[in-house]
C-alpha cells in the first residue's frame, strides 16, 4: 500500500542531543514537508521541498535541517539548538500541482519527541 | 503572513444534529481549501477540499466556499459522536509559495449522545 512512513512513533532524548527524524513516501509525491504541532496549536511548516536536492525554510526553521537525497525520503533533524523541541512532528507530502490543478497534503503517523 | 482563522470551540452537538465549523482566510487570492479531521493524539486526514465558491457534498459533510467573502465552512449534518475531533481548516499558498497549506488551530468537536 502507498503511503508515508514516519519513524519512530515516539522518541525520547536528553537536552543537547540531537535527533533525526525520519520519513519515507512511496506515493511518488514531489514535495515533501515537516510540520510542527503543539498542544492546542494548529500545525507550523519547519522545512518544505519540492525537489530532491532542495529545500525552504518554513516559520519555524531554526534549531533544524533537514535534506532532500531522494525523491522518497526527507529526514528532519532536531538540533540542540531548537529550544523547545518536545512536540509532535508531521511529515506530508503532495504532488507539485499547476495552478490549475490541486494536491492535497497526505500525512504520516506523526512522531512524537520528547526531550527531557 | 498569510492567515487562516477558526473558531477555537469547544463545540458541542448532541448526536443527530448539524455542526457547523467556520474558517475565514486573509489571503484573497487563494483558490484551494481543505478540511482535515484529527482525532486526538493521531495524525490529521483529509475529509473534503473545495476549490469553486459554493457548495461541495460528501456524504454527510458538505463544505461551502464563499470567495469574496473570504469564508470557507464545513456542515457534519447527523453528527455522530465518532465525528468527535479537531477540525483543521487549511488553504493552499500561490505564486512562490505554491503547495505550502496554511492550517487555521483547529476547531475541538464533540457530538454527546
Amino acid at each position: 500500500d502507498g503511503g508515508i512512513t514516519q519513524s519512530p512513533k515516539y522518541l525520547f532524548r536528553k537536552e543537547g542531543q540531537n535527533v533525526t527524524l525520519s520519513c519515507e513516501q512511496n506515493l511518488n509525491h514531489d514535495a515533501m514537508y515537516w510540520y510542527r504541532q503543539d498542544p492546542g496549536q494548529g500545525l507550523r511548516l519547519i522545512y518544505y521541498s519540492q525537489i530532491v536536492n532542495d529545500f525552504q525554510k518554513g516559520d519555524i526553521a531554526e534549531g533544524y535541517s533537514v535534506s532532500r537525497e531522494k525523491k522518497e525520503s526527507f529526514p528532519l533533524t532536531v538540533t540542540s539548538a531548537q529550544k523547545n523541541p518536545t512536540a509532535f512532528y508531521l511529515c506530508a507530502s503532495s504532488f507539485i500541482e499547476s495552478s490549475s490543478a490541486n494536491s492535497p497534503l497526505h500525512f504520516g503517523n506523526g512522531t512524537r519527541l520528547t526531550v527531557t | 503572513q498569510k492567515e487562516v482563522e477558526q473558531n477555537s470551540g469547544p463545540l458541542s452537538v448532541p448526536e443527530g444534529a448539524i455542526a457547523s465549523l467556520n474558517c475565514t482566510y486573509s489571503d484573497r487570492v487563494s483558490q484551494s481549501f481543505f478540511w482535515y479531521r484529527q482525532y486526538s493524539g493521531k495524525s490529521p486526514e483529509l475529509i473534503m477540499s473545495i476549490y469553486s465558491n459554493g457548495d461541495k457534498e460528501d456524504g454527510r459533510f458538505t463544505a461551502q466556499l464563499n470567495k469574496a467573502s473570504q469564508y470557507v465552512s464545513l456542515l457534519i449534518r447527523d453528527s455522530q459522536p465518532s465525528d468527535s475531533a479537531t477540525y483543521l481548516c487549511a488553504v493552499k499558498g500561490r505564486g512562490s509559495t505554491l503547495g505550502r497549506l496554511y492550517f487555521g488551530r483547529g476547531t475541538q468537536l464533540t457530538v454527546w449522545p
